[in-house]
């Protein structure tokens, strides 16, 4: 079966840093994706990740392990505006994208 | 233009309407979708079309009908819906192969009410 696991709702302090993690058991790997989408909004493209590594865009990096099955963003200096809910999504066999859950990150002054 | 633009924002419609949720996109890309989205969600697959063909039906029941009239514009006709199809549908779009296929541009959704 094809699965994604995230924690469902993470808190961290404005300024701090944060980790949120994401597991995957998928047929097939074509990349790791992460999209952040505010409440009553539509999901944004943050980055993705095909080989192992860290990829860094600004205050954020999103990191993978293709043998381990496991990713994680990175989210630095956090502001307010980063409160949203972070969706980890993974590229199958087919191209098709197999969503996670999503974590719900709060953000707290 | 970097933009994915859907209309209408909102919609309520009783369970004996028709009408036609509209996405449209300059992007040049030329795979667009539909999801649909519940609350706490992730986005629900519904629809693919790849050069203006549908190549994937994610078993959509028929009261949803795709249409892809050009490269730019993806409809999506609704008849006889149930309450539970209340939701967020978003329209998006990629590019046709590899990596890029996976980068969704998503337009700003059109949410659904049925009565």
């Amino acid at each position: 079966g094809q699965n994604i696991d995230q924690p469902t709702e993470m808190t961290a302090t404005e300024g701090a840093i944060v980790q949120i993690n994401c597991t995957y058991q998928t047929s097939g790997f074509n990349g790791l994706f992460w999209y952040q989408q505010h409440a009553g909004e539509a999901p944004t493209f943050l980055s993705y990740n095909v080989l192992d590594g860290l990829e860094e865009k600004g205050r954020f990096s999103s990191f993978l392990s293709r043998s381990k099955g496991y990713s994680y963003l990175l989210l630095k200096e956090l502001q307010m505006k980063d409160s949203a809910s972070y969706l980890c999504a993974v590229s199958d066999s087919n191209y098709q994208l197999i969503w996670g859950a999503g974590t719900k990150l709060i953000i707290k002054p | 233009d970097t933009e994915v633009t859907q209309t209408p924002k909102h919609l309520v419609m009783g369970m004996t309407n028709k009408k036609s949720l509209k996405c449209e996109q300059h992007m040049g890309h030329r795979a667009m979708y539909w999801y649909k989205q519940k609350a706490k969600k992730p986005p629900e697959l519904m629809f693919v079309y790849s050069y203006e063909k549908l190549s994937i039906n994610e078993s959509v029941p028929s009261r949803f009908s795709p249409e892809c009239p050009n490269s730019s514009l993806l409809n999506l006709h609704l008849h006889a819906l149930q309450p539970e199809d209340s939701a967020l549908y978003l329209c998006a779009s990629s590019q046709e192969e590899g990596v890029g296929a996976n980068v969704l541009t998503f337009g700003a959704g059109s949410r659904l009410t049925v009565l």
